[in-house]
């Protein structure tokens, strides 16, 4: 099983520029959801789904977009990166939501750097 | 607001001693709470989930967490320690609304 899959692993960007980071999972699962992890920080919810069709603001939203046409795709966009966005973005997934207890499978991650 | 803090940034432990890692969570109602390990570049592996019942539940790679209501705690513990558990953990929680919060993490080091 490929569970979730991100794409790129890593990533430069100047400021300014866009950038859709992608996430699938094979998992038939209706929750997905974006984190970032900054250093002392732990990890932060950026937005989550609960299925196709909708999303909801996590909380640190602010300067990104998702959409969740399908179950299986959740990607997160960059309209016009930033230095701050600077971070590792992990996406993840998991059967019910966490709010029914689901535990989540998480991606390996794609490093960006805002230049 | 919602809260999930582990006050233990950086832990030391020796090889074949034994660890506890601290989590202290703020919920209105008990919520779901889960241990993660996360071994360097890599994504997050669930070690253990409370969700009601038994307080004291195990997990994987011989760890365990007891759930203790009148502290708000969720502490994370293994009798013997080794080398390859080195790495960081994260405590976290999820009410009813379907968000996950995380710790700050703590990053565990053995020495041999």
């Amino acid at each position: 099983n490929a569970g979730v899959t991100q794409t790129p692993k890593f990533q430069v960007l100047k400021t300014g520029q866009s950038m859709t980071l992608q996430c699938a999972q094979d998992m038939n699962h209706e929750y997905m959801s974006w984190y970032r992890q900054d250093p002392g920080m732990g990890l932060r919810l950026i937005h989550y789904s609960v299925g196709a069709g909708i999303t909801d603001q996590g909380e640190v939203p602010n300067g990104y977009n998702v959409s969740r046409s399908t179950t299986e795709d959740f990607p997160l966009r960059l309209l016009s990166a930033a230095p701050s966005q600077t971070s590792v973005y992990f996406c993840a997934s998991s059967s019910k939501g966490t709010g029914g207890g689901s535990p989540l499978h998480f991606g390996n991650g794609t490093r960006l750097t805002v230049t | 607001a919602q809260s999930v803090t582990q006050p233990d940034i950086h832990i030391t432990v020796s090889e074949g001693a034994s660890l506890e890692l601290r989590c202290n969570y703020s919920y209105g109602a008990t919520p779901y709470l889960f241990w993660y390990v996360q071994s360097p570049g890599q994504g997050l592996q669930l070690l253990l989930k409370y969700f009601s019942g038994d307080t004291l539940v195990q997990g994987i790679k011989g760890f365990e967490a007891e759930f203790k209501r009148s502290q708000s705690s969720f502490n994370l513990r293994k009798p013997s320690v080794h080398w390859s558990d080195a790495a960081e953990y994260f405590c976290s929680g999820s009410s009813n609304t379907g968000k996950l919060i995380f710790g700050q993490g703590t990053t565990l080091q053995v020495k041999p």
